[in-house]
């Protein structure tokens, strides 16, 4: 079955602080790898997207990292700031297939 | 910029009742979806369209119709509205070119009382 496992479910840091989200998954074979950032009451926003191969992609202080042999994906937050606080959505793309992780919820505290 | 925007961030109804949630988006997409996320379950693809007029069942299709008359517009119909339909209803639309990245709507808080 193709699934993409994301760890932690939850996480809190303080603000400055980084921190690091993991995305495990099992599609195969896979188009593209996307981070979504998704605030509040808010729809998702993506953040980057990977191909095969690709191993890293940054978007400000937002940096992925894709291992294809591994299937794990990871998103690093440098400096956090409170504005970080949000769900952050792993999603595995292939052939006219999308699948969205269940999302980590990161809170960012002063 | 893409704009995908839904009729209404928040919606109550009561069981029974038909709702019609309206999706639009700017940028001549082909691709249009509804999904619905719950907390925990991430988001569940309920239907989506690749042209106008065709509509492909997604993977929690029941208690759910779509229609797509225009290109630009992306109709999901709850016939008779439940207490297990409330949730959060994410409208996205994407190219088919590319990287396929879908661009999402706002949101539509849905709650059936």
């Amino acid at each position: 079955k193709n699934q993409v496992e994301q760890s932690p479910q939850s996480l809190i840091i303080l603000e400055g602080k980084n921190c690091t989200l993991q995305c495990n998954y099992t599609v195969s074979p896979f188009s593209n790898l996307r981070w979504y950032k998704q605030d509040t009451g808010r729809g998702p926003v993506s953040l980057t997207i990977m191909t095969f191969s690709e191993n890293t992609k940054s978007n400000g202080r937002y940096t992925a990292t894709l291992d294809a042999d591994t299937k794990q994906s990871s998103l690093h937050i440098t400096a956090s700031q409170l504005s970080d606080s949000a769900s952050y959505i792993c999603v595995v793309s292939r052939e006219f297939k999308t699948i969205f992780g269940a999302g980590t919820r990161l809170f960012v505290k002063a | 910029d893409v704009k995908v925007t839904q009729s209404s961030r928040y919606l109550v109804k009561r069981t029974g009742e038909k709702v019609f949630l309206e999706c639009v988006q700017d940028m001549d997409h082909e691709n249009m979806f509804w999904y619905r996320q719950d907390p925990g379950l991430g988001l569940r693809l309920i239907y989506f369209s690749y042209d106008v007029k065709m509509k492909e069942k997604g993977d929690i299709p029941e208690g759910y119709s779509v229609s797509r008359e225009k290109k630009e517009r992306f109709s999901l119909i709850l016939e008779s509205a439940s207490t297990n339909q409330t949730s959060m209803y994410l409208c996205a639309s994407s190219q088919t070119s590319g990287h396929n990245e879908q661009f999402f709507g706002p949101g539509t808080r849905l709650t059936v009382l």
